[in-house]
């Protein structure tokens, strides 16, 4: 089956540090890959995706690249900011699939400190 | 625009009690899903529907029933609550077509004691 596993966390890091956090796949096909971000007492948001091999998604200052060969993910950004503190989900949904059955990772809580 | 929106956002019950979480969503999107967010767990897939009466189960489908009969509302039961049902549910809405961004509720979070 499908499966998403991402280092748990937590993370916690000092403002303008750099970010990265790992994110590997198991899927059959091609599978499109998703990163989701939670801030505090709100829902789910999309905050970068990637739908082939190679494909770089970004937003926000984040970045991540699909990685068929290593079947990875990983989310980085240069600089981090107070206000990028929020759990961060990786997704993907399989090859051909439509995105009402997302598979998450379990999940990981960054804390950014001024 | 209010986009995805569920009630309530806070709940206990009672083991046995039954209830209805509410999700409508005013973008005119086809498809709709329910989470539930555990710690450690992630978020993991109750039930979805990809269109008007349409609706098939997830990973997680025990203990919850859905329909859908209109395409802006998809509303959980909860038959029998179970403390095991303690959790954060999220209700999603897409577009039909690949790749599609899915939008989240804020969230319902369900005590069951």
């Amino acid at each position: 089956g499908n499966s998403v596993t991402q280092m748990e966390g937590p993370v916690t890091l000092s403002e303008e540090a750099f970010l990265t956090i790992n994110c590997t796949y198991t899927a059959t096909g091609y599978p499109s890959l998703f990163w989701y971000v939670q801030y505090p007492g709100e829902g789910l948001q999309l905050l970068l995706k990637a739908t082939k091999a190679d494909d770089k998604g970004s937003n926000k200052g984040f970045e991540a690249t699909y990685r068929k060969e290593t079947t990875s993910f990983h989310l980085e950004k240069g600089s981090v900011q107070v206000s990028d503190s929020a759990v961060y989900f990786c997704a993907l949904i399989p090859g051909g699939g439509s995105n009402y059955k997302l598979t998450f990772g379990k999940g990981t809580l960054l804390t950014v400190n001024p | 625009n209010a986009g995805v929106t569920q009630t309530p956002k806070f709940q206990v019950l009672k083991t046995g009690q039954s209830m209805t979480l509410q999700c409508a969503q005013d973008m005119n999107h086809e498809y709709m899903s329910w989470y539930r967010q555990d710690p450690g767990m992630g978020l993991r897939l109750i039930h979805y529907s990809v269109g008007a009466g349409i609706t098939d189960q997830g990973e997680v489908p025990n203990g919850y029933n859905v329909s859908r009969s209109t395409t802006e509302d998809f509303p959980l039961r909860l038959l029998s609550a179970a403390p095991s049902q303690t959790s954060v549910y999220f209700c999603a809405s897409s577009q039909r077509g690949l790749n599609t961004e899915a939008f989240f509720g804020q969230g319902t979070r369900l005590t069951v004691v």
